[in-house]
């Protein structure tokens, strides 16, 4: 029940296309959804977050969609840039209860 | 700018070997992390801690231990080291804002065991 589960494993995307990365969770008592990006070589950063009381949140090309029914959270990456060419994990905690389970990531690379 | 140091970016270490691994944030967080990263694995936490001498496992505790003496050190600590244990191992700090506050990882210590 602890399980956030993200697919693909990796994906190879245009320049100027849409990456689109999904995750899914078992345990409704989750309320905290964030997205790390690691690059090579560094830590996980934070790169956008949102909870199950908004349907989507928007960063720049950066986009979560949220179907609280579904238990799906997805990143969208609209018009991808090389730049953008990282592994991206998705994550899920409670609130003041358990530390963040992330997914098992996601290798994007965006090709010119 | 907030700040996660692990001391060591690579080690190289025999089978048996007692392995420290220590990690230092300058941004007086409470909450600190210790995680494993293996590839098609994702992260995978160790231990973690909430305050300064406390502890909790994690989801894969079995052949590590931590600690904690100070608020801004958290040590990973292999007692006897194996080689499934090589890994990339990265540290992690929070504020206390109960279990959504952002995390700040360090660099990573890339640990080859022999």
């Amino acid at each position: 029940q602890q399980q956030v589960k993200q697919s693909p494993q990796s994906l190879i995307v245009q320049k100027g296309g849409i990456s689109i990365i999904n995750c899914a969770y078992e345990n409704t008592a989750f309320d905290y959804f964030p997205w790390y990006q690691q690059f090579p070589g560094k830590g996980p950063a934070l790169l956008i977050a949102i909870r199950p009381d908004v349907s989507e949140k928007k960063e720049g090309r950066f986009t979560i969609s949220f179907n609280k029914s579904a238990k799906q959270f997805s990143l969208h990456i609209m018009d991808s840039q090389p730049g953008d060419s990282a592994t991206y994990f998705c994550a899920a905690s409670i609130e003041g209860n358990t530390p963040l389970v992330f997914g098992k990531g996601t290798r994007l690379s965006v090709i010119a | 700018d907030v700040k996660v140091t692990q001391s060591s970016r690579y080690l190289v270490k025999r089978t048996g070997e007692k392995v420290f691994l220590e990690c230092v944030q300058d941004m007086d967080h409470e909450n600190m992390f210790w995680y494993r990263q293996d590839p098609g694995l994702g992260l995978r936490l160790i231990y973690f801690s909430y305050d300064v001498k406390m502890k909790e496992k994690g989801d894969i505790p079995e052949g590590y231990s931590v600690s904690r003496e100070k608020k801004e050190r958290f040590s990973l600590i292999l007692e006897s080291a194996s080689t499934n244990q090589t890994s990339m191992y990265l540290c992690a700090s929070s504020p206390p804002t109960g279990n959504t506050g952002e995390l700040f990882f360090g660099e990573g210590s890339r640990l080859t065991v022999l």
